[in-house]
């Protein structure tokens, strides 16, 4: 089945600063990979998504890339804010009518002022 | 849009009694829901997959007796702890799945926290 590795466990960032999350997969056949955001006592909230047929997607401040040769994609944070502070979950699936996603071990973000 | 809720959003029981949790697609029809399990400071543990109109499958290791999934209708599911134990405490998520074959993605509730007294 599919593994997917995530990198650091933790990050500490000043605000304003940029943050880098990379995961890893094991499995080829995986094909969209998104990224939830779980903020303390709540459920994880989608907050960027790319598929395979992309090497990389944007969105205001949240960046995502694929780099499927290698098997890791990585989510990219700028001008990070405190509202940013956070767990983060990277993870994988191939998609059809019998995908599941695995996740990764989560990144806990902390943004200091 | 793709807005998912649970209810509700923590119950209290003592050891031996059931409780139900219900997880609703508001704004979408969902034929795929899924149950997760997660520990403090933990990543989220697939407990099991429900499919409208069938049985649920669940993943090894999770006891399909002790963990009822019914999902009865394309915005509904619900998990039923049957005489839930102190382990079992924990917080409960579900998801839906919405969207096309391979445009699908799947979207959160809020999570229920269960605590067996």
């Amino acid at each position: 089945g599919e593994n997917v590795e995530q990198h650091p466990s933790t990050l500490s960032v000043q605000e304003g600063d940029s943050a880098v999350i990379k995961c890893t997969y094991s499995d080829s056949a995986s094909n969209y990979f998104p990224w939830y955001k779980q903020e303390l006592g709540k459920g994880p909230q989608l907050i960027i998504d790319i598929r395979s047929n992309v090497g990389e997607k944007k969105d205001q401040r949240i960046a995502v890339t694929l780099n499927k040769t290698a098997k890791h994609f990585s989510l990219h944070i700028t001008e990070t804010q405190p509202e940013d502070s956070a767990v983060y979950f990277c993870a994988a699936s191939m998609t059809g009518t019998a995908s599941k996603l695995t996740f990764g071990t989560g990144t806990r973000l902390q943004v200091t002022l | 849009g793709a807005v998912v809720s649970q209810h509700p959003s923590r119950v209290i029981c003592k050891s031996g009694t059931s409780v139900k949790i219900e997880c609703r697609s508001l704004d979408f029809q969902a034929t795929t829901m899924f149950w997760y399990r997660q520990f403090p400071k933990q990543s989220l543990m697939l407990m099991a997959t429900s499919n409208e109109g069938s049985k649920a499958t669940y993943e090894q290791g999770v006891e399909k007796d002790k963990f009822l999934i019914n999902h009865a209708s394309l915005t509904l599911s619900t998990l039923t702890v049957t005489s839930a134990h102190p382990e079992d405490s924990s917080f409960y998520i579900c998801s839906a799945r919405s969207g096309l074959a391979r445009q699908e993605t799947q979207y959160f509730g809020p999570g229920t926290r269960l605590l067996v007294l």
